[in-house]
C-alpha cells in the first residue's frame, strides 16, 4: 500500500491564484516526519518544510503555508498568490521513526503556473 | 560550494558496462542514500547507510550494489547496466542528530543506458 498519496498528477493556475497541494499519508507509527520537498524545472531537490508528528500548528512561510491535520492524516500545502517560479514538481514525504528514517515519497504533484 | 556532490551528471552508457555513480558530502551527516527517480513513480530508495559499516537495502536494490567508503561518500554501482536503469538518480544524505531527520539531496545524476 502507498503510504503517501498525492492525488493530484497535475494542476495548472493562473498566476496570482491560490493553489493547495494535498498529501494523505498512512502510518501505525506514533512518531513520524513530514516533509515537502520542490523540484524544479532543473532538477535538484530543495527542502521546503518539515513537521514532526507532535507539532499540529500550522504553518505560514512567506506565501506558503501548511496544514497538518491527524485526524484525516494530511499533510496539504497552499501556496497564495501563485508566480511562475513556483513551476515545479512537488513532492510529500514521510519518515516513520520506527523504520530508522526511511523517507517513502509521494508519487509528486507537478504545478504549472500560467502567466 | 554544494553540501551534497554527485559526479558525473550525466552519463549515457551501453547495455552490459559497468557504472559507478559517486556522491560527497560536506555536511558531516553519517547518513546517506541513494534513490532512482522515474516519471509518475516519484522517489524510490536503493540502498542506505547510516554508517560506515552499516548498509541496507532499500525499496529496488536489485541490480545495483554499493561502498560506503567513509563518511562523506557513498559510491553506487550498476555492474551490468540494463535499459530500464535508465532514470535520475539522486543522493542524500541527513542527521538524525536532536531527531532531524531532514534529508537533503545532491543535484542528481541522469544515467541512460541505451
Amino acid at each position: 500500500a502507498q503510504k503517501v498519496t498525492q492525488a493530484q498528477t497535475e494542476i495548472s493556475v493562473v498566476e496570482k491564484e491560490d493553489v493547495t497541494l494535498d498529501c494523505v499519508y498512512e502510518t501505525r507509527d506514533t512518531t513520524y516526519y513530514l516533509f515537502w520537498y520542490k523540484q524544479p524545472p532543473s532538477g535538484e531537490l530543495v527542502f521546503l518544510i518539515r513537521r514532526n508528528s507532535f507539532d499540529e500548528q500550522n504553518e505560514i512561510s512567506g506565501r506558503y503555508s501548511w496544514n497538518f491535520q491527524k485526524s484525516t492524516s494530511s499533510f496539504n500545502f497552499t501556496i497564495t498568490a501563485s508566480q511562475v517560479v513556483d513551476s515545479a514538481v512537488y513532492f510529500c514525504a514521510l519518515s516513520e521513526w520506527g523504520t530508522g528514517n526511511q523517507f517513502y515519497f509521494g508519487t509528486g504533484t507537478s504545478l504549472t503556473v500560467i502567466p | 560550494d554544494a553540501d551534497v556532490t554527485q559526479t558525473p551528471r550525466n552519463r549515457i552508457t551501453k547495455t552490459g558496462k559497468r557504472i559507478m555513480l559517486e556522491c560527497s558530502q560536506t555536511k558531516g551527516h553519517d547518513r546517506m542514500y541513494w534513490y532512482r527517480q522515474d516519471p509518475g513513480l516519484g522517489l524510490r530508495l536503493i540502498y542506505y547507510s547510516f554508517d560506515v559499516k552499516d548498509i541496507n537495502k532499500g525499496e529496488i536494490s536489485d541490480g545495483y550494489s554499493v561502498s560506503r567508503q567513509a563518511q562523506a561518500k557513498f559510491s553506487l554501482s550498476l555492474e551490468s547496466a540494463i535499459p530500464n536503469q535508465t532514470a535520475l538518480y539522486f543522493c542524500a544524505t541527513s542527521d538524525r542528530t536532536g531527531r532531524t531527520d531532514t534529508q537533503y539531496f545532491g543535484p542528481g545524476t541522469r544515467l541512460t543506458v541505451l
